[in-house]
């Protein structure tokens, strides 16, 4: 069965560099939800997505910081201008939306390590 | 804002034995989840157990139980007959339901070690 995948699982980037982290939810799911995990912390959420809308993205650190749904399925973030504080784990998150208290599935993450 | 406190970083149970995890949380909300997830060394995170605030009796799934204190705001997880996969992070984590789907917000969890 699929379950929601990221990639790349690890991402090394220098300081300054772009990069771009996809998710792919489960099929069918409505919301999709990003965290930043830094090193021995719990995950923080960054932004939240209803099909296609972005709803709420109150956690987002900086405005180098950039997430977008096009078309309602995969989801992609976006960090310009990487910053050593940018290192954590990013998960990604779905749930089926239908109803409150939806369970919210995740993806395995993506180690990046700003250098 | 709510806050989710776990102020146990490490523990460590013998393989069999009982151990609970301990969990509060500040909330003026009424109507909300709570949740303990469990992230093994792999890293995926996993749903262990939710409780929905306005019910009563604690919820059960097969070793795991919680013990849901509304009032003391407290949320403990007990873990029964231990196994040495249940070696991971756990965190607990709260949903606000007053307005749709919101996101998780997680404690900085409790690593659990099972030794055999």
């Amino acid at each position: 069965g699929a379950g929601v995948s990221q990639s790349p699982r690890y991402k090394v980037a220098k300081r300054g560099q772009d990069v771009a982290l996809r998710c792919d939810p489960i099929s069918g799911h409505v919301s999709l939800f990003w965290y930043q995990q830094a090193l021995g912390q719990g995950p923080e959420f960054l932004t939240y997505f209803q099909n296609e809308a972005q709803l709420d993205k109150s956690g987002l650190p900086s405005d180098r910081f950039f997430a977008e749904r096009p078309e309602g399925s995969v989801s992609t973030l976006k960090i310009q201008r990487t910053q050593q504080e940018d290192s954590a784990v990013y998960l990604c998150a779905s749930s089926l939306g239908g109803t409150l208290g939806d369970e919210q599935y995740f993806g395995p993450g993506t180690r990046l390590t700003v250098t | 804002a709510q806050t989710v406190t776990q102020s146990q970083p490490e523990m460590s149970v013998q393989e069999a034995e009982t151990v609970t995890l301990s969990c509060t949380y500040d909330t003026s909300e009424s109507n909300y989840y709570l949740f303990w997830y469990k992230q093994p060394p792999s890293r995926q995170m996993i749903l262990v157990i939710r409780q929905e605030a306005y019910k009563q009796q604690n919820a059960t799934e097969n070793r795991f139980s919680v013990n849901f204190q509304k009032a003391a705001k407290s949320f403990s997880l007990k873990i029964s007959d231990s196994q040495l996969g249940d070696t991971a992070m756990y965190f607990c984590a709260f949903m606000n339901l007053q307005s749709g789907n919101t996101p998780l917000v997680f404690g900085k969890g409790t690593r659990l070690s099972v030794i055999a």
